[in-house]
């Protein structure tokens, strides 16, 4: 069965610190995808990141990074210089590949504030 | 291209009514998945469609909600005689096979 475990229920930093979340994962699965997603106070469910197993090199887009460790099971992410609009309930996920791919296994949720 | 639409995004309903939400997939997906976010939790698998089957319903309750997928249309998700606990964000999101699915803006329930 699959697992995805985000330690940190609540994170507080104040604007502009970096701040890292956790995502450790568990699956039988060879081939699998892992996800971020961002849920801000509005409800809607945004994409930030898919990485498929295979491929581990980490990844940086403006101030958001990932770490992609297989050896540990982890995918981790990283807001650098923080700001309040990243307050927001993040979900580090887990699918299968081939036509299930769209049955995702999800943590329960990180919720960062930052204060200004 | 029109990504993941549900509607409505919120719905009111007295216990005991009926609930009624859908989706439409994005253009050429073909595969539908239904999840649930109860307040102050993640979202959990509920079912599995491709068009005009259920291909994974381990997670859906065993009574009073049901889903389809025709072949013509959205899917839909429906949850007979609500109750308060069913109050809860449902997500839907599609995919055209394999490494991918694509998120909906969900529909908010709220049973009073």
């Amino acid at each position: 069965a699959q697992k995805v475990t985000q330690a940190q229920t609540e994170i507080s930093v104040v604007e502009k610190e970096d701040v890292t979340l956790d995502c450790v994962y568990e699956t039988r699965d060879t081939t699998y995808y892992l996800f971020w997603y961002k849920q801000p106070p509005s409800g809607e469910l945004v994409f930030l990141i898919r990485r498929n197993s295979f491929d581990e090199q980490n990844e940086i887009s403006g101030r958001y990074s990932w770490n992609f460790q297989k050896s540990t099971s982890s995918f981790n992410f990283t807001i650098t210089a923080s700001q309040v609009v990243d307050s927001a309930v993040y979900f580090c996920a887990l699918s299968e590949d081939g036509t299930n791919a769209g049955k995702s296994t999800f943590g329960d949720g990180t919720t960062l504030t930052v204060k200004p | 291209n029109a990504g993941v639409m549900q509607n409505p995004r919120h719905l009111v309903r007295r216990r005991g009514q009926e609930a009624r939400l859908r989706c439409s997939p994005m253009k050429g997906h073909s595969h539908v998945y239904w999840y649930r976010q109860l307040p102050e939790e993640g979202l959990k698998f509920m079912v599995y469609l491709q068009k005009e089957n259920i291909i994974d319903e381990s997670g859906m309750p065993k009574e009073r909600f049901s889903a389809e997928f025709p072949k013509e249309g959205p899917s839909i998700l429906r949850i007979q005689q609500v109750v308060r606990g069913d109050s809860a964000a449902y997500f839907c999101a599609s995919s055209p096979g394999a490494g991918y699915n694509t998120f909906g803006s969900g529909t908010r329930l709220t049973v009073v």
